[in-house]
């Protein structure tokens, strides 16, 4: 079975600071997806990396795909208050067919 | 385009009562994917369901069980309840069924939260 580690778990800054998250596993994943739920709402997809050494920026966010395909890492740069939420990373198991996620970095941006 | 509805929003139970929900899918969407999430496990897939068939099924006991209509709705029903299913239970719709590429969108609706007394 594929697994998908995040870290940090948990993160609280303050506004202005940058941050990275990272996303790893030991198996190979022909895409990833991060995903930001917010409380009280479903995941909601940021972004989808399919090819190895991908980098994909969106507003202040850049997320890049391992060159081996293994992991991946969304940077934040200058954080608002309105980026806290839960990131998940998740990917595409082929042994089971199924999509797996990783527990999810909590982060908290304080204004 | 209305978004994923799921409902109830909120569910208090017992334990051994059994529960239904509802998931509607975006309009044109056939595939609907079910998951649990617990602080504890994260986000865990339960089945996917698509064109009324089953498609797949994750690591759950029997007494997880789903179906899907002919308009793509789907409901999802768990029998004798447990503590430990108390969770936000999520459905989410994509366009066409999960490939083994799986950088297909899915769409998630806001979730039922299950509360098992």
């Amino acid at each position: 079975t594929q697994l998908l580690e995040q870290s940090p778990q948990f993160l609280s800054i303050q506004e202005g600071e940058n941050l990275t998250v990272y996303c790893n596993s030991s198996s190979v994943f022909s895409s990833l997806q991060w995903y930001r739920q917010e409380p009280g709402e479903g995941p909601v997809l940021l972004v989808t990396v399919v090819t190895g050494g991908e980098v994909k920026k969106l507003k202040r966010l850049t997320f890049q795909f391992g060159d081996a395909r293994k992991d991946s890492s969304l940077h934040i740069t200058a954080a608002q208050p309105g980026d806290t939420g839960l990131y998940l990373c998740a990917g595409f198991d082929t042994g089971g067919f199924k999509t797996i996620f990783g527990a999810g970095t909590r982060l908290f941006v304080k204004a | 385009k209305a978004g994923v509805t799921q409902t109830p929003r909120y569910l208090i139970k017992t334990r051994g009562q059994q529960v239904t929900l509802s998931c509607s899918p975006i309009s044109g969407h056939r595939s609907v994917s079910w998951y649990q999430q617990t602080p504890g496990q994260g986000l865990q897939f339960l089945f996917e369901y698509f064109s009324e068939t089953q498609r797949n099924k994750g690591n759950f006991p029997g007494r997880f069980s789903g179906r899907q209509f002919s308009n793509s709705r789907s409901e999802m029903n768990v029998s004798t309840l447990e503590l430990g299913d108390s969770a936000l239970y999520l459905c989410a719709s994509s366009s066409h069924e999960l490939t083994s590429g799986g950088a297909d969108t899915q769409y998630f609706g806001p979730g039922t939260r299950l509360t098992v007394l």
